[in-house]
Formats: structure tokens, sequence, C-alpha cells
């Protein structure tokens, strides 16, 4: 059974640049999350998707930020014109609801750097 | 909005020790989750709670999720150097709301 994994595992990019990450879940599972995470901080929701429709978007995902997740399998965040506040780890997490409960299962994260 | 409080922040104790680290909220979730978390890494689940009460044992480690569902616990006994990292708190909303609200995290540190 193989989990959550992420690519890049890291990523260092110039200021304004564009980068994508993706993500690809836990198989069956419906449910896909993104979350971002700043040094000394928890995780801070982004969005999620159940299948291939996003269901909700935090304030915190500017107009900078789009993700996708086209054929309801692995997903994609794209973040342009990156800004040195974007550096942080941004983490995938999947879930299969079942029985009301929904239990999220992280990747390792993509650590990205801005200069 | 809501919000997890976790307490310590930081916590440094001897191998053989006991702790506790308490998460906390006036919102009331569905489910909570503690994960821990190492440099780099992703946070790993530990346990997933859903009913007001509930106690689960998972070997040294004891969670407990409060009556009311705004609260929860996590005891470790005999704390081993293994069991350093951050150990973070995170609720699934009562209202249908899917994405979990984290708490800011317990950093532990296990001397041998």
């Amino acid at each position: 059974d193989t989990g959550v994994s992420q690519d890049p595992r890291h990523k260092i990019t110039k200021r304004g640049q564009n980068v994508t990450f993706r993500c690809d879940p836990i198989s069956e599972h419906n449910r896909l999350y993104w979350y971002r995470q700043t040094l000394g901080q928890g995780p801070e929701f982004l969005t999620y998707f159940q299948n291939e429709a996003q269901l909700e978007k935090s304030r915190l995902l500017s107009d900078r930020f789009s993700a996708e997740r086209p054929k309801g399998s692995f997903s994609t965040l794209e973040i342009q014109r990156t800004e040195q506040g974007d550096s942080a780890m941004y983490l995938c997490a999947s879930s299969l609801l079942k029985g009301g409960t929904d239990t999220q299962y992280f990747g390792p994260g993509t650590r990205l750097t801005v200069l | 909005t809501q919000l997890l409080e976790q307490s310590p922040q930081f916590l440094s104790i001897q191998e053989g020790e006991n702790l506790t680290v308490y998460c906390n909220s006036s919102s009331v979730f569905s489910s909570l989750q503690w994960y821990r978390q190492e440099p780099g890494e992703g946070p790993v689940l530990l346990v997933t709670v859903v009913t007001g009460g509930e106690v689960k044992k998972l070997k040294r480690l004891t969670f407990q999720f409060g009556d009311a569902r705004k609260d929860s616990s996590l005891h470790i006994t005999a704390a081993q150097p293994g069991d350093t990292g951050l150990y973070l708190c995170a609720g699934a909303g009562d209202t249908g709301r899917r994405a979990l609200t984290f708490g800011s995290g317990t950093r532990l540190q296990v001397q041998p």
C-alpha cells in the first residue's frame, strides 16, 4: 500500500518565477487536500477536492495560486509570480470518506524556498 | 473561526518520564486527529478520536477526547528518545467542513 507522494521534495526558485507541485494520493481516496506550513506553525488549509471538483478554497489561496485535479486522481498546485512570503512547506493529504469519518493521510511535503 | 490551542509549546524531559500534551478549543469538532511530524517530513497520523469521552491507547500513548468534543489530551508513559518530535492535534469541523484546523504543535525532546 503506497502512501501519498509529492514531487518535488524541494524547490528553490527566484522571486517572480512560476512553480508547480504534484501530489499523488492514496489510490481509491476520493478527497485530496492542500495545506501550507510555515516554520513553527501547524499546517494551514488551502483547498480541497472531492474527486475532480474543487469544493473549498481558503482565503489564504490568493489569485496567484491555482490547483487542479483533472481526472480525480493526482493534483497539481501552481503558484504564479512567486513571492518570498510563499516560502513554506506545501503538504498534500488524501482521505476516503467512510462512515462519516474522513481521516487525512499526509504526504512528505514539498519545501519551497523563494529567493 | 475555529482555533486549537496546544500546550505546552515546548517540552524537554528525560527518558522514562511521563508527560501530557493538551489541545483545547471553544469549538466543537466532529473528530480530532493527533499527528507526529519529524523535521522536513509530513505529519504522520497517530490516532483519530470521534466520540466524546473516547479513550484510545497506542502502546505507551493514551489519547482522550473531551466529553464535549472541544478538547483532547495525549499522555505518554515512560517517554523514550524515539518519541522526540512535533506533536500536532487537528480537528475536523462539526458543520460538515472537512478541512482540518491544526494547533501550533508541541515540540517534544526526550533526552537519553
